[in-house]
């Protein structure tokens, strides 16, 4: 049983419709992330929020949105999408951000496929 | 440059046999490194860390090479089950958003 739930675990959207994935964490960390993990690529990270602040957007389009109202939740919001963002998409979490030897708990994942 | 760099594979390997990957990395002063385990369709789950000593959990021994820059895991009496993908994870600095995931080392283990 993973302290990382994530909703929906599979979604098929066409690319005019706009889609929100959502993530939860029972583990009282206080950092979220959400990553992106393509085909034959290593996971890519697209946000990262501390104490429900965004500290980090790594150059993502902003057809991607996140959102986090409390420390345990965090949703990715989708809109117009393109075929090729279809991937699975992880959400994790750890205890902070600042440590080097943080540890990350991920989401079983959502498995986008963009039509 | 933040790069870490695995051998795809696949490694095909019978049960009950030893088998050892290693993963090498750019930046010489990186400062924390993991291996992380995802199975087929699954997400990923730390295996262990990798002190400068280098450890051990059962099975697994993990090794730390700073001068050359690289890391490997050893993998004793392989059993079926073993069989998934081996993330290798570094850390350049920073805090946990410092983590570069390689793109991982497929390992089947065949009865």
């Amino acid at each position: 049983e993973t302290g990382v739930t994530q909703t929906p675990r599979h979604l098929v959207m066409g690319m005019t419709n706009k889609k929100s994935l959502k993530c939860e964490q029972h583990l009282g960390h206080n950092a979220m992330y959400w990553y992106k993990q393509s085909a034959k690529k290593p996971l890519e990270l697209m946000f990262v929020y501390s104490l429900e602040e965004r500290v980090e957007n790594n150059s993502v389009p902003s057809r991607f949105s996140p959102e986090c109202p409390n420390s345990s939740h965090l949703f990715l919001h989708l809109h117009t999408l393109q075929p090729e963002d279809s991937a699975l998409y992880l959400c994790a979490s750890s205890q902070d951000r600042k440590s080097t030897n943080e540890k990350l708990f991920f989401g079983s994942g959502t498995q986008l496929s963009v039509l | 440059r933040k790069e870490v760099e695995q051998d795809p594979g696949p490694f095909n390997v019978p049960e009950g046999a030893t088998v050892a990957f290693n993963c090498t990395y750019s930046n010489s002063a990186s400062q924390s490194f993991f291996w992380y385990r995802q199975d087929c369709r699954k997400e990923p789950k730390l295996l262990m860390s990798v002190y400068s000593s280098g450890n051990e959990d059962g099975r697994f021994t993990a090794q730390l090479n700073r001068a050359s820059q690289y890391i490997s895991l050893l993998i004793r009496d392989s059993k079926l089950s073993d069989s998934a993908t081996y993330l290798c994870v570094v850390n350049f600095g920073g805090g946990a958003d410092g983590l570069t995931f390689g793109k991982g080392t497929h390992l089947i283990i065949q009865p």
